[in-house]
Parts: structure tokens; C-alpha cells; sequence
């Protein structure tokens, strides 16, 4: 199975940067997700790594090191809105397409 | 919105009781995923089904089974149903392997 660690709650304040962390323990790993959840709604997707490095889009960047097991979500510039749970879901290979969730950092922002 | 359609958004059930979760996926896409969060869990993976055939099977309970129709629509039926079972349940579906696009998912509450 999988193993996917992250911070269980995270504040900051409005116009900051933000590093959310997941680390994950896998076999046959086959990309990593990261998902924004606002309360009792839909997951909505934000990225993709499968290979190592950073992705940049817009305000928000991810970073992937698959020999450490290890990626994080960058969000700059924050705002209100993005209060709200970030999952972490990796990919491994023959799941089909399945993808397996940690539990989520919750950020909250402040003024 | 991300093009699955989720029916009904809410229910409420007794305890023993039987229910059908529907969903339709995005225009095009063949695979479709049933996920559970409760409160105290993340997003548990429940199974998928790709152009009808089951692809990937989770946690899920004998009580519970899917099935993914010729028009590719999905349903997820819940028997006997326990207090345990109050949850978020969403669908996704994918084109292949790309993200998982959510519904905005069917809440159940069993009293």
C-alpha cells in the first residue's frame, strides 16, 4: 500500500508564501497530485509532478523529489480564498488510475 | 464546474436501509472512481470502473457495490446501511491518465 504524510493544519497570513509538504512511501510510483478542497465541496485539481523538479502555475508551484519520496505545494500571494484543505494523492503503477489521498493539510489564512 | 453530475447532492436514510448514488461522468471520459470522506478519514477510494469493465477495487464493503452502465454513467449502491456509513461519497472520472475531475459529491446521513 501507500504511505502519505502531511501537516494536519497550517496558518499564514494574506500575502505570504506558503510550502505545504507531503512525503509518501510507495512502490511502482507513478506521479503525484495535489487537489484544493473547500469544505463539503469538490476536490479541484492544481498539479501534476512525475518527474523530478518544479512546476510553476500562476501562484501555485510543486515540487517533486521521488528519490526522497518527497513533493511540496508553493502558494504565493496569498489570498483568503485559498483557506481550504490541500490533498496530496500519489499514482502508482497497475492501480489502473487510481489515485491515493493523505488526509490533507488544512490552511488557514489570516489578515 | 467540472462536467460530473452527481445525484442526489443529499440524503437522509435510517439505519438498514438501501441507497443508489448516480453519476455521469465528463463528456468523453470512460473511467469513473467512487470515493468516501468521512470526518475522520480523508478521501478513501471505494472503486473504478473503466468503459464498464471494473478496473480497480478498494476498501470497499460487501455492502456496498458499483456498477458502470453502456452510457458510461455509474452507481454506487449502499445496503444495510449503518451509522458508520454517514459520509461525503464522490464520484470522479478521467479520460485515462490524466487527474481525476470530482462531482460535487452526494452527501449521506444515516440516522
Amino acid at each position: 500500500g501507500q504511505n502519505i504524510d502531511q501537516p494536519t493544519e497550517m496558518t499564514a497570513t494574506e500575502g505570504a508564501i506558503v510550502q505545504i509538504n507531503c512525503t509518501y512511501q510507495t512502490s511502482g510510483f507513478n506521479g503525484l497530485f495535489w487537489y484544493q478542497q473547500h469544505a463539503g465541496e469538490a476536490p479541484t485539481f492544481l498539479s501534476y509532478n512525475v518527474l523530478d523538479g518544479l512546476e510553476e502555475k500562476g501562484r501555485f508551484s510543486s515540487f517533486l523529489s521521488r528519490s526522497k519520496g518527497y513533493s511540496y505545494l508553493l502558494l504565493k500571494e496569498l489570498q483568503m480564498k485559498d483557506s481550504a484543505s490541500y490533498l496530496c494523492a500519489v499514482r502508482v503503477t497497475g492501480g489502473g488510475n487510481k489515485l491515493t489521498f493523505g488526509t490533507g493539510t488544512q490552511l488557514k489564512v489570516e489578515l | 464546474d467540472s462536467g460530473v453530475t452527481q445525484t442526489p447532492k443529499h440524503l437522509i436514510t435510517a439505519t438498514g436501509q438501501r441507497v443508489t448514488l448516480r453519476c455521469s461522468p465528463r463528456s468523453g471520459d470512460l473511467s469513473v472512481y467512487w470515493y468516501q470522506q468521512s470526518l475522520d478519514q480523508g478521501l478513501q477510494f471505494l472503486i473504478q470502473y473503466y468503459n464498464g469493465e471494473e478496473r480497480a477495487k478498494g476498501n470497499i464493503l460487501e455492502r456496498f457495490s458499483a456498477q458502470q452502465f453502456p452510457d458510461l454513467h455509474s452507481e454506487l449502491n449502499l445496503s444495510s446501511l449503518e451509522l458508520g456509513d454517514s459520509a461525503l461519497y464522490f464520484c470522479a472520472s478521467s479520460t485515462g491518465a490524466g487527474e481525476l475531475f470530482f462531482g460535487e459529491g452526494s452527501r449521506l446521513t444515516v440516522l
